[in-house]
Order: C-alpha cells, then sequence, then structure tokens
C-alpha cells in the first residue's frame, strides 16, 4: 500500500524559498506521476505541479515562474521549491499520486500534509 | 483555466436523507471529473473519477453522474460518516483545478 510523506520546515520566511520533499514508500516513484497540491487554511485545493521520473514536470501558469519540482528515484523522493513566498502561499501542502490516462489525470492517493507558514 | 462551480456552498442534512452536490465547469470537460471527501484535519480522499466510477473501497451510496459541463455527487442515504466537505476536480485540460467545497453539516 502506498504512503506519502510531506516533510520540510513548517515556518518561512516572506521572500525566501518554500522547500519540501514527499517521500514514497510502498511503491516505485518510477512508476507513476506525482504532484503537489495546497490548501490555504480554510479554502480550497490548488494544484500546483507535477513530476515524472524521466523529468518531465507541469505546473500551474499562475506559479510556474516560482516553482521547481524535481524527482529523485535512488531515494524514492520528489520535491517541490517554491521561491519569493508571500503570506498567500501560506496553506497545506499535500504530495499526492495520480491516475489516469496521459494528461487526463485524478489523484489516488494523497499525504498526511504539512502546513507551511509564512512569516514577515 | 477552466473554472468548477460547486453548489451549494453549504448543505444541512440528516441521517438517512438523499443528498446531492452539483459541480458545474466553465467549459466541457466530457467525463474527466473526480469528486474528493475531505474531514477537517484531513486530507481529501478520492470518492468517484471518471464522472461515475466509484473508488474501490468507497461505499456504494456514493454515486457520480453528468458529462460535458454539469456533474452531480449522490449519497443516497446519508451516514454519520459523510458529514466532511466535498471537491469536484476537472482533469480535462491544464491547469487542474477544483470547485470551491460543499460542505454537508448535520442538520
Amino acid at each position: 500500500q502506498v504512503q506519502l510523506q510531506e516533510s520540510g520546515p513548517g515556518l518561512v520566511k516572506a521572500s525566501e524559498t518554500l522547500s519540501l520533499t514527499c517521500t514514497v514508500s510502498g511503491v516505485s516513484i518510477s512508476s507513476y506521476y506525482w504532484s503537489w497540491i495546497r490548501q490555504p487554511p480554510g479554502k480550497g485545493l490548488e494544484w500546483i505541479g507535477y513530476v515524472h521520473h524521466s523529468g518531465s514536470t507541469n505546473s500551474h501558469p499562475s506559479l510556474k515562474s516560482r516553482v521547481t519540482i524535481s524527482v529523485d528515484t535512488s531515494k524514492n523522493q520528489f520535491s517541490l521549491r517554491l521561491s519569493y513566498v508571500t503570506a498567500a502561499d501560506t496553506a497545506v501542502y499535500y504530495c499526492v499520486r495520480h491516475r489516469g490516462y496521459s494528461g487526463h489525470d485524478y489523484f489516488d492517493s494523497w499525504g498526511l500534509g504539512t502546513l507551511v507558514t509564512v512569516s514577515s | 483555466d477552466i473554472q468548477m462551480t460547486q453548489s451549494p456552498s453549504t448543505l444541512s442534512a440528516s441521517v438517512g436523507d438523499r443528498v446531492t452536490i452539483t459541480c458545474r465547469a466553465s467549459q466541457s470537460i466530457t467525463n474527466w471529473l473526480a469528486w474528493y471527501q475531505q474531514k477537517p484535519g484531513k486530507a481529501p480522499k478520492l470518492l468517484i473519477y471518471e464522472a461515475s466510477s466509484l473508488e474501490s473501497g468507497v461505499p456504494s451510496r456514493f454515486s457520480g453522474s453528468g458529462s460535458g459541463t454539469e456533474f452531480t455527487l449522490t449519497i443516497s442515504s446519508l451516514q454519520p460518516d459523510d458529514f466532511a466537505t466535498y471537491y469536484c476536480q476537472q482533469y480535462d485540460s491544464y491547469p487542474w483545478t477544483f470547485g470551491q467545497g460543499t460542505k454537508v453539516e448535520i442538520k
């Protein structure tokens, strides 16, 4: 059974870079696509971007200039870097696994989520 | 971006009630729609994919229907465990987007 676990600092200063890692267990990271999704406190869900073990990535146009998503197959992990953060980036960040057909993917397994707060 | 609009935003219902939540897309998404359930402090859980396919392990009282721009999630007989917030998600085109959520509350 797949398990995903987010890790990283819970507090980031404004204008700095948010860095999170998702450790995947129970399945090879090379077998699926993987995404980051976030949820500001009390609000809805926003897809941030995905990565594939091949190095293929895609991200939300509104975040594309600040987002880097990478994969480390040797550690069965993938990571998110979000630069120049502001208070609007305060959210619970989830790592998720894709299921579906090329470009038509939904999310069948989720990490527990980690709250990242941006401080001024 | 494709805009997903759910209605109602909040729904008050009793155990045993039949509950229907609607999700409308700003353009046709064929049947590329998923539904998730989220409880407070927890990650969302996949319920339905491809508009009407029930995820393994999800109770059969949950069902989805629709195509094009209008979709519904129905709970045939609401159970205590079903009080939660429900989100739809389109995966027809990037960026994948979610509805704003429908909170199902105890009446």
